[in-house]
């Protein structure tokens, strides 16, 4: 069946410390990958996105994304993580095709809590 | 240029009830879809509206309905509200298909609803 999962509900990281969130899907062809941000409150935030070519992505807010096909994976990473990245994070893919053009398919997604 | 904005913020209701969120898309963005987050999920894809139609929908019965207006502006409307119908519902815009921007989904951030 085709899923996107993240392996992890809960992260706890110190501020300082680098972060590696993990993104794996199942797709017969590679699709669109994204990261997303979500914050209380707030709406998703888009952070990066691979949709061909280098497959290390540079994203906002200091955060960075590989891509990996032999392993089906697009893991997020920011080595030095601030007190303000708090929030959950969404990985996502849209499936290459044309019938669902634009339609997220999200993963359960992560809740990052950062420790002072 | 502005952001995709949502309202109600909050609303709450009683089952069997009905209810109408409304979103008005980035400017500049044609195409509207709308997602559900449930508590401690990622967001489902519910529906996407293009030039005033409904342009794929997700798993979701009859009683999810929308319209999207002349300036891209959309609704949703939830009929016979149950009480699993609470969260938060996302309207998400896009530019049209076949951009680069299609897939590039700007989000609201939400309008929260509570069924009783």
């Amino acid at each position: 069946a085709q899923s996107v999962t993240q392996p992890d509900i809960h992260i706890t990281v110190s501020e300082g410390a680098s972060l590696e969130l993990r993104c794996n899907y199942s797709y017969g062809a590679t699709p669109y990958l994204f990261w997303y941000v979500q914050s209380p409150g707030q709406g998703l935030q888009l952070l990066l996105k691979y949709f061909s070519g280098d497959t290390l992505v540079q994203g906002i807010k200091g955060f960075e994304a590989e891509f990996k096909r032999s392993q089906s994976s697009f893991n997020l990473r920011k080595p030095s993580v601030h007190w303000s990245d708090a929030a959950e994070y969404f990985c996502a893919v849209v499936p290459r095709g044309g019938s669902t053009l634009g339609r997220l398919y999200f993963g359960r997604g992560t809740q990052l809590t950062v420790w002072p | 240029e502005t952001g995709v904005t949502q309202s109600p913020t909050h609303l709450i209701k009683t089952r069997g009830q009905q209810v109408t969120l409304r979103c008005s898309s980035q400017s500049g963005h044609n195409t509207v879809s709308w997602y559900q987050q449930a508590l401690g999920q990622g967001p489902q894809f519910i529906f996407q509206y293009y030039r005033e139609e409904e342009n794929g929908r997700g798993n979701f019965p009859p009683r999810f309905s929308g319209l999207q207006f002349p300036n891209y502006s959309s609704e949703l409307n939830v009929n016979a509200l149950e009480l699993d119908d609470s969260a938060l519902y996302l309207c998400a815009s896009s530019l049209e298909r076949g951009s680069s921007g299609a897939n590039v989904l700007t989000f609201g951030a939400g309008s929260r609803l509570t069924v009783l």
